[in-house]
């Protein structure tokens, strides 16, 4: 059974719409991360997030805004959405105090036209 | 700041071939180092970690050695096989382990 679910698998959006990417975690982690992966970067952080708190940002956007309603949630909103914007993004998660071994859900790749 | 440089790739080899992926870092600490493996659609997979200087991890027939001194973590595989072609990534944790940083990925692509 995964351990970390990521919904949608694929998403097509359109310029200026508003999506946001699901994440929810069965490992009984409680830090949760975004990272994102485009054909121009590599594996790239974005947030992360412990017992249900920002700790680190690394996103200059705010059209970027995680959300935690659950401690095994962390979801990714993402407005007004660009071109540049398309990329997959991977949700990982973490044991405090083993923060260092992160484990990656399968993604959700995203594409705006 | 912490960086983490790797072979470029794609690195295509015959199965039965030796396999080396350089990675070499740059941190001003001693942080566990981080092998992943990515298969295509798939999310980043922990291969293996190495927790200390001078230690060697090893998993599915891969293995590396964490080298203080070289500030280098090469993966090696003496004998890679058609189901190894996948992207690798070295990694390391910030200091304030909130955060990996990847290299950029080496493509394997093994032919039989």
């Amino acid at each position: 059974d995964p351990k970390i679910i990521q919904k949608p698998k694929y998403l097509v959006a359109v310029t200026g719409s508003e999506k946001i990417l699901i994440c929810e975690q069965y490992l009984g982690h409680n830090a949760m991360y975004w990272y994102r992966q485009s054909a121009k970067k590599p594996l790239e952080f974005m947030f992360s997030y412990s017992y249900q708190k920002l700790m680190d940002n690394q996103t200059a956007s705010s059209r970027f805004q995680p959300q935690s309603s659950k401690k095994n949630h962390l979801d990714l909103q993402i407005t007004a959405l660009k071109p540049d914007d398309s990329a997959t993004y991977f949700c990982a998660s973490s044991q405090v105090g083993n923060q260092d071994t992160q484990y990656f859900g399968p993604g959700t790749r995203l594409l705006v036209l | 700041g912490d960086s983490v440089t790797q072979t470029e790739g794609p690195v295509t080899l015959s199965e039965g071939t030796s396999l080396t992926v350089n990675c070499s870092y740059e941190t001003k600490q001693y942080p566990t180092l981080f092998w992943y493996v990515q298969y295509p659609g798939e999310g980043p997979q922990l291969l293996f970690k190495v927790p200390k200087a001078n230690e060697k991890g090893s998993s599915r027939g891969f293995e590396a050695t964490y080298n203080k001194e070289a500030t280098s973590f090469h993966l090696q595989k003496a004998s890679v096989q058609e189901s190894d072609s996948a992207v690798y990534y070295c990694a390391l944790p910030t200091s304030s382990g909130q955060k990996l940083v990847f290299g950029q990925g080496t493509i394997l692509k093994v032919y039989l």
